[in-house]
């Protein structure tokens, strides 16, 4: 019953190194989403999907790349990391836009 | 657009005492609205939702009912435990296909 899995939990990268983050959901959930955490900002969104080959940006998505090649992953592209990028990172998934979401555990990536 | 409001915190609260997290919302239409729970590491889990006006989510000893007339989705649980002690998050769908989350409110629940 894996749900929403992310990898890796923790990552420490130099400013200007690129990363992925990768996030799998088993539900077969049309939507995905990814958000980031900050103290005293709430959850952002960065980027959306509503299905495979489709993408959208969400309110913060300056720095950030994802595609949706199927419907199970969704991964987060950092093209060149930078220290504002420090953050925990949530991919989530639902059936639709209107129904509750499913959150993986995180990662938490921080920028030197 | 659709907003919502979340009583600030922390709440610090001893073992046993009563529990209540006031939300409050702006929708076009009635929207589900949902409660989720962040423990410390971890993701948000939803913890109960409502889908239409007058309906009563509740799971774990925590109930929330959706009120039209005051736009509200307050948090309660009779008998709070050290091991609710979380952040909590009020919710419901916006625009970009996503939901919209309040500002959190910290738990601390101390024997």
């Amino acid at each position: 019953n894996a749900g929403v899995t992310q990898t890796p939990k923790f990552q420490v990268l130099k400013t200007g190194q690129s990363m992925t983050l990768q996030c799998a959901q088993d539900m077969n959930h049309e939507y995905m989403s990814w958000y980031r955490q900050d103290p005293g900002m709430g959850l952002r969104l960065i980027h959306y999907s509503v299905g495979a080959g489709i993408t959208d940006q969400g309110e913060v998505p300056n720095g950030y790349n994802v595609s949706r090649s199927t419907t199970e992953d969704f991964p987060l592209r950092l093209l060149s990391a930078a220290p504002s990028q420090t953050s925990v990172y949530f991919c989530a998934s639902s059936n639709s836009g209107k129904t509750e979401a499913f959150f993986g555990q995180g990662t938490r990536l921080t920028v030197v | 657009g659709n907003s919502v409001t979340q009583m600030e915190g922390p709440v610090t609260l001893s073992e046993e005492a009563f529990l209540t997290i006031n939300c409050t919302y702006t929708a076009t239409g009635y929207p589900s609205l949902f409660w989720y729970v962040q423990y410390p590491g971890e993701g948000l889990q939803l913890l109960l939702k409502a889908t239409k006006a007058d309906d009563k989510g509740s799971n774990k000893g925590f109930e929330a009912t959706y009120r039209k007339e005051t736009t509200s989705f307050h948090l309660e649980k009779g008998s709070v435990q050290v091991s609710d002690s979380a952040v909590y998050f009020c919710a419901l769908p916006g625009g970009y296909n996503k939901l919209i989350f309040g500002a959190g409110t910290r738990l601390a629940v101390h024997p």
